[in-house]
């Protein structure tokens, strides 16, 4: 069954330290984005990416980075600099352009600070 | 920037209600979608409806937008204790490209809290 994939579910993070959030899809779809969920509130992107090798900052991009070097790959590391990460984060893909149906998620990494 | 706010935060019904969520946006959209959330889970596609639409149907959930008022509303029919649920509109706002359609990025509301109760 396609569908898009994020791990791990659960992670904790010491002070200082970066961490890497994974996310797969096999979707065949374009476009990936990271959003940010924060306890009874909306999402918020942090970043997103149209095309392999090209992405772009979202409203809240200081203290992560992405990459995109594969189709079906976008990890998303949050950085030291990030002085809040405690939050709920996910991951989405879409087709683009005519084709645009809406986002498939994925179930989600709950990231704590320890 | 939020631009998609809900109406209400919060919404409690019995079973067998009809349940109305309403979603207000600022500027002009390519496209509105609603979306449904369990508690820790990612969200799911419920509907997507075109700026050239005015109302849409999929099972029991009936969409509506009026794009004078910038305004959707979502209705659930019939309501399920298992629709029990945060939902979600989020609107596709980008200019866009040259061939008229959407770059596929979207901004979400807070959302609407449902509870629905057996």
């Amino acid at each position: 069954d396609g569908g898009i994939t994020q791990s791990p579910k659960y992670l904790f993070r010491k002070e200082g330290q970066n961490v890497t959030l994974s996310c797969e899809q096999n979707l065949n779809h374009d476009a990936m984005y990271w959003y940010r969920q924060d306890p009874g509130q909306g999402l918020r992107l942090i970043y997103y990416s149209q095309i392999v090798n090209d992405f772009q900052k979202g409203d809240i991009a200081e203290g992560y980075s992405v990459s995109r070097e594969k189709k079906e790959s976008f990890p998303l590391t949050v950085t030291s600099a990030q002085k809040n990460p405690t939050a709920f984060y996910l991951c989405a893909s879409s087709k683009l352009g005519h084709l645009f149906g809406g986002y498939t998620f994925g179930s989600g990494t709950r990231l704590t600070v320890v | 920037s939020q631009q998609g706010e809900e109406d209400p935060q919060a919404l409690s019904i019995q079973e067998g209600e009809n349940a109305t969520m309403n979603c207000s946006y600022k500027t002009s959209i390519n496209n509105l979608q609603w979306y449904r959330q369990n508690s820790g889970r990612g969200l799911v596609h419920l509907i997507l409806i075109r700026s050239n639409e005015r109302e849409k149907h999929s099972g029991r959930l009936r969409v509506t937008l009026d794009t004078s008022k910038k305004s959707s509303s979502l209705l659930i029919t019939a309501s399920r204790a298992a629709d029990t649920a945060s939902y979600f509109c989020a609107t596709d706002g980008q200019p866009q490209n040259a061939g008229g359609t959407s770059y596929g990025k979207l901004t979400f509301g807070q959302g609407t809290i449902l509870t629905v109760h057996p």
